[in-house]
């Protein structure tokens, strides 16, 4: 059965820091990932889509590395701004149909 | 490209009711899903429907349905509405294998009194 972990439930960094989200998984046969923000009380907006072939997707300042043997995909900020103040999830295929299974996530707070 | 729409955006219904959510999918996509996100909490799979019929199915009590569309777009249905049913309701849309990802829309935030 798939599961989905999210490290850590919080964090709270200092604006232009660099910061790295951790997200690990226990069904390594999985042929993608994807990250999403969530802004409070709205719905997910994707953020990048790892297929398994792939060991690295990048968007701006968002950079997401997926390792399918170790269990665990990072999704790396760089320059963390404000604005970057969301909850982050990762989500993997699960087990029934073509679903997705998600972490609890991790809500990040970048102070100014 | 259109995205996914959900309508509407908040509901608040009584404890016994029933209530019937909408989404309508993104452009393209032939696969509808539900998630039932509680506060704090990643989205939990209520079911997929793929072709008008349901492909897979979380653990969701039978008071939970749904339908889909021949435009691909789908409804949840929930009878008999628990407190604990209060949430908020995610629709995602993808192709049939989730490849390309999934594209969600802003939720239906619904409380049961």
């Amino acid at each position: 059965k798939q599961e989905v972990t999210q490290i850590p439930a919080a964090l709270s960094v200092p604006e232009g820091e660099n910061l790295v989200l951790n997200c690990s998984f226990t069904d390594s046969a999985i042929y993608n990932l994807q990250w999403f923000r969530q802004d409070p009380g709205k719905g997910l907006t994707s953020l990048l889509l790892i297929q398994s072939s792939q060991r690295e997707q990048t968007s701006g300042r968002l950079n997401a590395s997926l390792d399918k043997s170790s269990g665990r995909s990072t999704l790396y900020i760089a320059a963390s701004q404000p604005g970057d103040s969301a909850t982050y999830l990762c989500a993997g295929p699960g087990d029934a149909g073509n679903m997705l299974t998600f972490g609890g996530g991790t809500r990040l707070m970048v102070k100014p | 490209e259109t995205g996914v729409t959900q309508s509407p955006t908040h509901l608040i219904k009584t404890r016994g009711q029933q209530v019937t959510l909408r989404c309508s999918s993104q452009s393209g996509h032939n696969t509808v899903s539900w998630y039932q996100q509680a506060l704090g909490q990643g989205p939990q799979f209520i079911f997929q429907y793929y072709r008008e019929e349901e492909n897979g199915r979380g653990n969701f009590p039978p008071r939970f349905s749904g339908l889909q569309f021949p435009n691909y777009s789908s409804e949840l249905n929930v009878n008999a509405l628990e407190l604990d049913d209060s949430a908020l309701y995610l629709c995602a849309s993808s192709l049939w294998t989730g490849a390309y990802g999934y594209t969600f829309g802003s939720g239906t935030r619904l409380t049961v009194v």
